[in-house]
């Protein structure tokens, strides 16, 4: 079987960093991957990391290690629109991602 | 422009009659698959398919169907539908040119919102 687990609500202040972490229990495991939904709106994919380490695209980072089973999304200089759900996301074996249940990201004034 | 493209958008429907929920995509891709998500649950896969007339379920495949008799197009067939199957729905694609070689990223449609009364 596989599992994923990821905070539900996470509050932050605009301008701030934020920390989403994801374990992971998955046979097979190839990556890890984030994505992003607004509400309304579709997921979209964030970043991706296969190997040890930290993955910087812009203002979001996305850190994996393997060995942990553990991952995590930072984001950077915290904007009102950072607000929404983030998932994080592996692949099992050959199949297509399985997701983790999401976690809602406030980002406060 | 590159897309997955998921129709209807929203479609209110009673017990029992049959639906079917379209998906195309562009992109040429391998991969496509059909999830589900309710609050507080996520995304659950439903059912996936590797490549043309290679489909096989996901987490919740109960109650549904699919096919995949061209490369661009996925549906999802409910034979009788149910209300617990009301739910938003999301079918997505992506490119595998080699197995266990890297994730492609999936590409999402805008979703499905059905209500079952």
């Amino acid at each position: 079987g596989q599992s994923l687990e990821q905070p539900s609500e996470v509050t932050a202040v605009e301008g701030a960093i934020v920390q989403i972490n994801c374990t992971y229990q998955t046979s097979g495991f190839y990556g890890l991957s984030w994505y992003q939904q607004h509400d309304g709106g579709a997921p979209t994919f964030l970043s991706y990391n296969a190997l040890d380490g930290l993955e910087e695209t812009g203002r979001f980072s996305s850190f994996l290690s393997r060995s942990d089973s553990y991952g995590y999304l930072l984001l950077q200089e915290l904007q009102m629109k950072d607000s929404a759900s983030y998932f994080c996301a592996v692949r099992r074996g050959n199949t297509p991602l399985v997701f983790g249940k999401g976690t809602r990201l406030s980002v406060i004034a | 422009e590159a897309q997955v493209t998921q129709n209807p958008r929203y479609l209110i429907t009673v017990t029992g009659k049959k639906l079917t929920v379209t998906c195309s995509q562009n992109m040429n891709h391998e991969y496509m698959s059909w999830y589900r998500q309710d609050p507080g649950l996520g995304l659950r896969q439903i059912y996936y398919s590797m490549n043309v007339e290679v489909t096989d379920k996901g987490d919740v495949p109960e109650g549904y169907k699919v096919s995949r008799k061209e490369k661009r197009n996925f549906p999802l067939i409910l034979e009788s539908p149910s209300p617990n199957q009301t739910s938003l729905y999301f079918c997505a694609s992506s490119a595998d040119r080699s197995r266990g070689g890297p994730n492609q990223p999936q590409h999402f449609g805008d979703g499905t919102r059905l209500s079952i009364l």
